[in-house]
């Protein structure tokens, strides 16, 4: 039969605009997450971190917001620049999980000119 | 700092063949891992290594793939024998200690089963 790749989310964002990436997780025992940045060809990158007890974390251009309340996590890009263009992936991961990360299906974002 | 190596970097090979992949961990770090991306199924965890011990395989499809870490520097994974719906881009990623760490990825392998 005909196969059905993965639909990934589009993000279309104008430059030096700001974008935000959001992510939904399922395990309420997670307790450290990440997002990665992959660009066309290349391996995932790691942009920032944050763990359980913190809601924010901010980094270069980047800050990421935990709302364990409602298993949600996002990553907002500062003005958002052509190089941003990429696949974005969250992952979660828990404490006695053996250090395993569970990936998100990704999420694109263009930077458009 | 030189950061995780895999090679080769693109493979291209017939249905049956002996594939073997490759992967040179960050130095220091004690964690591997082997993942699998495709369109399909997206970043997929195939098996992990802990000082050199595989730790949990669950992810490995069948038989067919079998995963070897010799020592702290080295690792592979081979699939043997290949099938078309075995290509993907494979990656090996490391990390540190135990407790929750921030994988580091490597450029990947891109295969090819015709």
């Amino acid at each position: 039969g005909e196969s059905v790749g993965l639909h990934l989310p589009t993000l279309s964002v104008q430059e030096g605009d700001n974008s935000i990436i959001n992510c939904a997780y399922s395990n309420s025992a997670s307790d450290y997450f990440i997002w990665y940045k992959q660009e066309s060809g290349k391996g995932p990158q790691f942009i920032i971190d944050i763990r359980s007890n913190m809601d924010k974390r901010q980094g270069q251009r980047v800050t990421v917001l935990l709302n364990k309340t409602v298993k949600h996590l996002s990553l907002q890009i500062a003005a958002t620049q052509p190089g941003d263009s990429a696949v974005y992936f969250c992952a979660e991961s828990y404490t006695g999980g053996g250090n395993k990360l569970t990936f998100g299906t990704g999420t694109q974002l263009k930077v458009e000119l | 700092d030189a950061g995780v190596i895999q090679s080769p970097r693109h493979e291209v090979t017939e249905m049956g063949q002996e594939v073997t992949l490759r992967c040179k961990p960050i130095s220091g770090h004690d964690y591997l891992f082997w993942y699998r991306q495709t369109m399909m199924r997206g970043l997929e965890l195939l098996i992990y290594f802990n000082n050199n011990v595989p730790i949990d395989d669950s992810g490995m499809p069948e038989d067919r793939f079998s995963a070897k870490m010799p020592n702290a520097s080295f690792s592979t994974l081979k699939i043997q024998p290949s099938e078309p719906r075995d290509s993907a881009v494979y990656f090996c990623a490391s990390s540190k200690l135990a407790g929750v760490q921030t994988q580091y990825f490597g450029p990947g392998t891109r295969l090819l089963v015709l």
